[in-house]
């Protein structure tokens, strides 16, 4: 079974701090990486997508990737009240077109 | 707008009840897919498809079946719901560029099954 894995949280982190999240995934010829945020009772919606060896900004955002180790991050600088939401990790698996997404980590950012 | 619409948002049925929740996209996207969303599991992929009359199983697909005659509408059918089909659902809709995908989700529709 292909897996993408995270810490369920909640990570608490106050107001303006970095937050750091993290993804594992078991799949080595996973090729896309996604992270998606989600508030409480509301579809989620894209964050970042990912798919190089490095870092990618956008924002606020950085999501970073290594393949080697097999994990995928998000960091959140300057972080707001209103990021507090749970972040979802997505990879398409290799050979298919399905989506395995983590169960989330839900993000609170304390004022 | 661009979205993407899924009805009922909420539906309460009973064991055995054959239903079809619609979702349907006004973006000409070629990918759709179905999703459930349980505490503690996350979101899992039931059915996806890549273009009209392609369609192939995610990772949760028992109990479910989808059909893409057109390519704006993607229908999720129970034929006969058990409890533990009680979930939320997402359908999403993608231009499926898989590198660079973005996936737009429609609201959610809420399922029980007693």
């Amino acid at each position: 079974q292909k897996e993408v894995e995270q810490n369920s949280g909640p990570l608490s982190v106050p107001e303006g701090a970095i937050a750091s999240l993290n993804c594992t995934y078991s799949d080595r010829g996973s090729q896309s990486f996604f992270w998606y945020r989600q508030y409480s009772g509301k579809s989620p919606e894209l964050i970042m997508f990912i798919y190089s060896n490095g870092d990618k900004e956008d924002g606020r955002f950085t999501a970073q990737l290594n393949k080697a180790s097999q994990y995928v991050s998000l960091l959140i600088r300057d972080s707001q009240p209103s990021d507090s939401a749970t972040y979802l990790c997505a990879v398409i698996t290799s050979g298919t077109y399905k989506y395995i997404f983590g169960t989330g980590t839900r993000l609170k950012v304390l004022a | 707008e661009a979205q993407v619409t899924q009805n009922p948002r909420y539906l309460i049925t009973v064991t055995g009840k054959k239903l079809t929740v619609t979702c349907s996209q006004n973006m000409n996207h070629e990918y759709m897919s179905w999703y459930r969303q349980d505490p503690g599991l996350g979101l899992r992929q039931i059915y996806y498809s890549m273009n009209v009359e392609v369609t192939d199983k995610g990772d949760v697909p028992e109990g479910y079946k989808v059909s893409r005659k057109e390519k704006r509408n993607f229908p999720l059918i129970l034929e006969s719901p058990s409890p533990n089909q009680t979930s939320l659902y997402f359908c999403a809709s993608s231009w499926g560029r898989f590198r660079t995908d973005t996936q737009y989700f429609g609201p959610g529709t809420r399922l029980t099954v007693l």
